[in-house]
């Protein structure tokens, strides 16, 4: 079974601040991890996607991530947060059994830019 | 190309009566995926279709819920005798090839019985 865990259902940051939003993940088998952006009124758009590679990830709009397997920790981070990136966020591990792949939300971490 | 489309965008329901959601998949995607967000949860699995096949779907209940992706036309979930515990928001994504992970979502359809 699979699970991820989102620590923070609400972060706060002021424009030009880091940005920095927890994702733990418990999996039997070896996982692909993703960050995707749900924008108000909008569809989910997808970040970036760790695939046992390289273990930093680099996203669009200036995050990254870092899968470090000894932690179970796929944490998402910008080094300057910028007021078009206030969205809902949720990270995903994503197993594939039997041919067949199955994607495990978050429950997801509501991200306020402060002017 | 436009998006994944959904529609309607809000539905309201009352108890008992049917709600049809439609997902329209990006041109040139075979590939749906619906998923179902209850309040305050991350998004749950419910059915893979390919055009006219159901793939997977484990994630439907096994009562009132139905999918279908015909050869022509959008893919269309079905939930019969709707209940309370049936308000969520429900979002569809399509894909050109089997890759869940690298879907196309459209903006959800958010579903009120009241």
């Amino acid at each position: 079974a699979q699970s991820v865990t989102q620590l923070d259902s609400h972060v706060s940051v002021s424009e030009g601040t880091p940005v920095l939003l927890r994702c733990n993940y418990s999996s039997s088998y070896s996982p692909s991890l993703f960050w995707y952006v749900q924008h108000p009124n909008k569809g989910l758009q997808l970040l970036l996607k760790y695939t046992s590679a390289a273990t930093l990830v680099k996203g669009i709009n200036g995050f990254e991530a870092e899968f470090k397997k000894s932690e179970t920790s796929f944490h998402l981070t910008k080094p300057s947060a910028h007021m078009s990136d206030a969205a809902e966020y949720f990270c995903v591990v994503s197993v594939t059994n039997f041919g067949n792949e199955k994607l495990t939300f978050g429950t997801g971490t509501r991200l306020t830019i402060i002017p | 190309n436009a998006g994944v489309m959904q529609n309607p965008r809000h539905l309201v329901r009352r108890r008992g009566q049917e709600a049809r959601l439609r997902c329209s998949p990006m041109k040139g995607h075979s590939h749906v995926y619906w998923y179902r967000q209850l309040p305050e949860e991350g998004l749950k699995f419910m059915v893979y279709l390919q055009k006219e096949n159901i793939i997977d779907e484990s994630g439907m209940p096994k009562e009132r819920f139905s999918a279908e992706f015909p050869k022509e036309g959008p893919s269309i979930l079905r939930i019969q005798q709707v209940v309370r515990g049936d308000s969520a928001a429900y979002f569809c994504a399509s894909s050109p090839r089997r890759a869940g992970a690298e879907a196309f979502f459209g903006q959800g359809t958010r579903l009120t019985v009241v």
